[in-house]
C-alpha cells in the first residue's frame, strides 16, 4: 500500500538555522506530494504542494522538489524564524475514491521548535 | 482560510454514550472528509462525502457512521463512544481535479479547526 515517512522529531533550532524535514513515501503509481503545516490548537494548512516529477513547491520561504528517483520530497527552509514552529505533515494523494474524491495519505508529523 | 468550521471544538463524553460532530462549510465544495489525529499516526481518514447523501469509508471506519443532507454540512456520529475513540478529529473539504491546458490538477484539501474528544 501507500506510505509516508517522515524523519523523526522532535526537532530544535536556533532562529535563522537551516531546516530540512525528510519524507520519503512508497506508492504504486505517481501521487502528487504536499506539505502541510499545524500550528498549536489549530487544523492543517496547506503549506506547499508538487504534482509530477522535478516540479518544486514553494511558499513562505520553504521549498520542496518532488523527486521521482529517489521517492522523495524533502522540506526546506534557508533561514528559520520563532514563528515557523509548529508541526509539519508530509502526504500523499494518490487513488481516487468513490465518486473522485481523493485519500491523503500522511506520514506521521515532525515537531519543529525554533528558539530565540 | 477556507470557511470551515467544527462544532463542539471540545467535548468530554463518558464511554458508550453516542456524539455527533459537526463540519459546516461555506465554500460549496463538492468533497468532505472526516479525519482522526493520533499521536504517531498521522491524520487517518474515516469516512468521506462525494456529494448530498453520497457518503463511503475511509479506512478506520468502524464504530463511525456519517450523514450528508445537504452539501455545506457533514456529521460524524459515533453511536457508543468508546475510549479508543479519544482522539483530535478534522474535517476537511476539496473539490474535483480540473483540467487546464492538457495537464490534470489534483484537488487540496482545506482543513478545519478540529474537535477535541475524551472518551472516559
Amino acid at each position: 500500500g501507500n506510505s509516508v515517512t517522515q524523519m523523526e522529531g522532535p526537532v530544535t533550532l536556533s532562529e535563522e538555522a537551516f531546516l530540512t524535514i525528510n519524507c520519503t513515501y512508497t506508492a504504486t503509481g505517481y501521487p502528487s506530494l504536499f506539505w502541510y503545516v499545524q500550528y498549536p490548537g489549530e487544523g492543517l494548512q496547506l503549506l506547499l504542494k508538487a504534482t509530477k516529477a522535478d516540479d518544486k513547491g514553494s511558499n513562505k520561504g520553504f521549498e520542496a522538489t518532488y523527486r521521482k528517483e529517489t521517492t522523495s520530497f524533502h522540506l526546506e527552509k534557508g533561514s528559520v524564524q520563532v514563528s515557523d514552529s509548529a508541526v509539519y505533515f508530509c502526504a500523499l494523494s494518490l487513488f481516487a475514491l468513490s465518486g473522485s474524491a481523493r485519500q491523503l495519505t500522511f506520514g506521521s508529523g515532525t515537531q519543529l521548535t525554533v528558539l530565540p | 482560510d477556507a470557511g470551515i468550521t467544527q462544532s463542539p471544538r471540545h467535548k468530554v463524553t463518558e464511554t458508550g454514550t453516542p456524539v455527533t460532530l459537526r463540519c459546516h462549510q461555506t465554500e460549496n465544495h463538492r468533497y468532505m472528509y472526516w479525519y482522526r489525529q493520533d499521536p504517531g499516526h498521522g491524520l487517518r481518514l474515516i469516512h468521506y462525502s462525494y456529494g448530498v447523501k453520497d457518503t463511503d469509508k475511509g479506512e478506520v471506519s468502524d464504530g463511525y457512521s456519517v450523514s450528508r443532507s445537504k452539501t455545506e454540512d457533514f456529521l460524524l456520529t459515533l453511536e457508543s463512544a468508546t475510549s479508543s475513540q479519544t482522539s483530535v478529529y478534522f474535517c476537511a473539504i476539496s473539490e474535483p481535479p480540473h483540467h487546464s491546458g492538457g495537464t490534470s490538477s489534483t484537488d487540496t484539501q482545506y482543513f478545519g479547526p478540529g474537535t477535541r474528544l475524551t472518551v472516559l
